[in-house]
């Protein structure tokens, strides 16, 4: 079983709104992962969690704020972002055999 | 130098033939190496992955690495329409427990 889920789908939300993407995996993989991609682009590397632990991109702006509840669930927290943010938002998961299975991602359109 | 690199295509290949993809790497320390399929509006998917020299077979999917040249390439044969798809190469990040992913190889398979 190499499912990961994602929640939502699709979500639309104004630039002064506050938002959440979850992520779930059951494979008892020890890293998960968010990515992000533009259309015709591939996906870009946001953050890490490697045993619950942060690794961080600097690169990502502060308005992106990941958190892993626990070693199953991955969060990513959205606040105040702008019309370039819209993308899609691809969680994934890893055994540590740099093997990583990806959810079918969240289509995120900021108004 | 760019980390992972791919023909953007679009590569175009008769139904039944062999299509050929190809990667090169710069990163002379990468020692996995992976393919996704991505069709459009959904997720990657692994298909592939290979750690040693030489070649790796999975059904119709033949995976090959050369690591003293730096490339990586995939050959799909007996191709279906149902291989069209956009085709991600990518590499361990360096210093990151993350992928670094090619532009991709938009793939078409005519009938």
């Amino acid at each position: 079983d190499t499912e990961v889920t994602q929640t939502p789908k699709h979500l639309v939300m104004g630039m002064t709104n506050k938002k959440s993407l979850k992520c779930e995996q059951h494979m008892g993989h020890r890293a998960m992962y968010w990515y992000k991609q533009k259309a015709k682009k591939p996906p870009e590397l946001m953050f890490v969690y490697s045993y619950e632990k942060l690794s961080i991109n600097e690169s990502v702006p502060s308005r992106f704020s990941p958190e892993c509840p626990n070693s199953s669930l991955l969060n990513l927290h959205l606040h105040a972002l702008q019309p370039e943010d819209s993308a899609l938002y691809l969680c994934a998961s890893s055994s540590g055999t740099g093997r990583q299975y990806f959810g079918p991602g969240t289509r995120l359109t900021v108004t | 130098q760019k980390e992972v690199e791919q023909n953007s295509g679009p590569l175009s290949v008769p139904e039944g033939a062999i299509a050929s993809l190809n990667c090169t790497y710069s990163d002379r320390g990468s020692q996995s190496f992976f393919w996704y399929r991505q069709y459009s509006g959904k997720s990657p998917e692994l298909i592939m992955f290979i750690y040693s020299n030489g070649d790796k077979e999975d059904g119709r999917f033949t995976a090959q690495l050369n690591k003293a040249s730096q490339y990586v390439s995939l050959l799909i044969r007996d191709s279906q329409p149902s291989d069209s798809a956009t085709y991600l190469c990518a590499v361990p990040s360096p210093g990151a427990d993350g992928l670094t992913f090619g532009k991709g190889t938009h793939l078409i398979i005519q009938p």
